[in-house]
This record gives structure tokens, C-alpha cells and sequence, in this order.
């Protein structure tokens, strides 16, 4: 079993809709979480850094962690043609070693 | 706005050859990092970085892969010979220091192998 699991997707949905990504992990140890945005061919881009539980919002985006179900969120609002990409979320125990999910590809048409 | 910059983009070699990725991380980051990413998998840290002392190289395959990063600035990552199964994006990351402390990513270098 991977440390942690992330759906490939593909997740396709309409221009405006909410979009939830979801990772699940298994080391209870992992105390920094985030969200990378991958475009085709290109290095990820750190989107959400969130430190232990609870929510943190940024513009559109909302990161959720709830470490008792080692469960975590990434929420994207009115979402856009071009939030298209790969979503990858990570995960440490003090932000150096990043454990990265398989990420979900996200397809959002007009 | 500051970057990691990474060089070749692209590199296109035979097997047994050999091939280097250099990178140039954020002015002033102390750590760097070296990650592989397979296609549709999330990228896998090869080796960490700490200003030119290598912290963590446990995932680097040392027969054929080698590191460095003498001054503390600039990293170059080598593989000899390159095998089929090395074709994969090859990712620098730096963060001002190792801990409590955001990665940014380059661009990446993506290798295929014939």
C-alpha cells in the first residue's frame, strides 16, 4: 500500500462547477500538506501549504486536512477552463522529504 | 518574480550514454532537491541537498546516478550509462531551508532514452 493514494482521475466537469480533489495517506507523522497545480510537460506549481488540521482559503481555492481521518481536500470554486491540469498533493513530516499522490487530472470545458 | 531554473528542457540520448541536468535554484535557497517523475506518477525525491552537503540520497541509484553541488548554488545531476527504464521528467525544487519551509519547483528536464 502506498504511503499516499490520490484517484488518477481523469475528473472531467463543467466550466463554473466545484471541483473536490481528495488524497488519502497512511503515515500518522505527516504535519505539512499541500497542493501542486502540473501543467502538460511543465514542474508543478505549489498552490495551498497547509500546516497540521483545519482549512486554509486562498481566492478560489480551499485546502481541508483532517488528520484523524488522514484525510485531505482541495476544493476549487467556479472553476475555469483553465484549472485544466494535473493536481498533485504532498505531504511531510517537517516539509523536507515530500511523499507526493499519483495526482488527479482535471479536465474542465467551457 | 523568482525561478528555478533547469536546463536542457529537453534531452534525447541512447542507452549507455551519458547525460546531465543542471539546475539553479532561488537566489539565497539553502536546500535543494532532485526529484524523477515517471509519466502519470508523482515525482520521487532522488536526493536532498543542505547548501553542498548531500542529506538524504537514499532513492539515488549511486551505480549510475551522482550528484553535486560544490559552491552551494548550482546543483548538476548525472547519469551514466542511461538506461531505458531513466526516461522520466527530471525535477529541481529548492526551499529556503530544509524544514517549515515551502518547495517551488523548475521547469524540468525531460529525458527519453532510445
Amino acid at each position: 500500500q502506498k504511503e499516499v493514494e490520490q484517484d488518477p482521475g481523469p475528473l472531467s466537469v463543467p466550466e463554473g462547477a466545484i471541483v473536490s480533489l481528495n488524497c488519502t495517506y497512511s503515515n500518522s507523522a505527516f504535519q505539512y500538506f499541500m497542493w501542486y497545480r502540473q501543467y502538460s510537460r511543465k514542474g508543478p506549481e505549489l498552490l495551498m501549504y497547509t500546516y497540521s488540521s483545519g482549512n486554509k482559503e486562498d481566492g478560489r481555492f480551499t485546502a481541508q486536512v483532517d488528520k484523524s481521518s488522514k484525510y485531505i481536500s482541495l476544493f476549487i470554486r467556479d472553476s475555469q477552463p483553465s484549472d485544466s491540469a494535473t493536481y498533485l498533493c504532498a505531504m511531510s513530516v517537517n516539509t523536507d522529504k515530500l511523499i507526493f499522490g499519483t495526482g488527479t487530472r482535471l479536465q474542465v470545458f467551457p | 518574480e523568482a525561478e528555478v531554473a533547469q536546463s536542457p528542457r529537453y534531452k534525447i540520448t541512447e542507452k549507455s550514454q551519458a547525460v546531465a541536468f543542471w539546475c539553479d535554484p532561488i537566489s539565497g535557497h539553502a536546500t535543494l532537491y532532485w526529484y524523477r517523475q515517471i509519466l502519470g506518477q508523482g515525482p520521487e525525491l532522488l536526493v536532498q541537498f543542505q547548501d553542498e552537503s548531500v542529506v538524504d540520497d537514499s532513492q539515488l541509484p549511486k551505480d549510475r546516478f551522482s550528484a553535486e553541488r560544490l559552491k552551494g548554488v548550482d546543483s548538476t545531476l548525472k547519469i551514466q550509462p542511461a538506461e531505458l527504464g531513466d526516461s522520466a521528467m527530471y525535477l529541481c525544487a529548492s526551499s529556503l531551508a530544509a524544514q517549515e519551509s515551502e518547495q517551488y519547483f523548475g521547469p524540468g528536464t525531460r529525458l527519453t532514452v532510445t
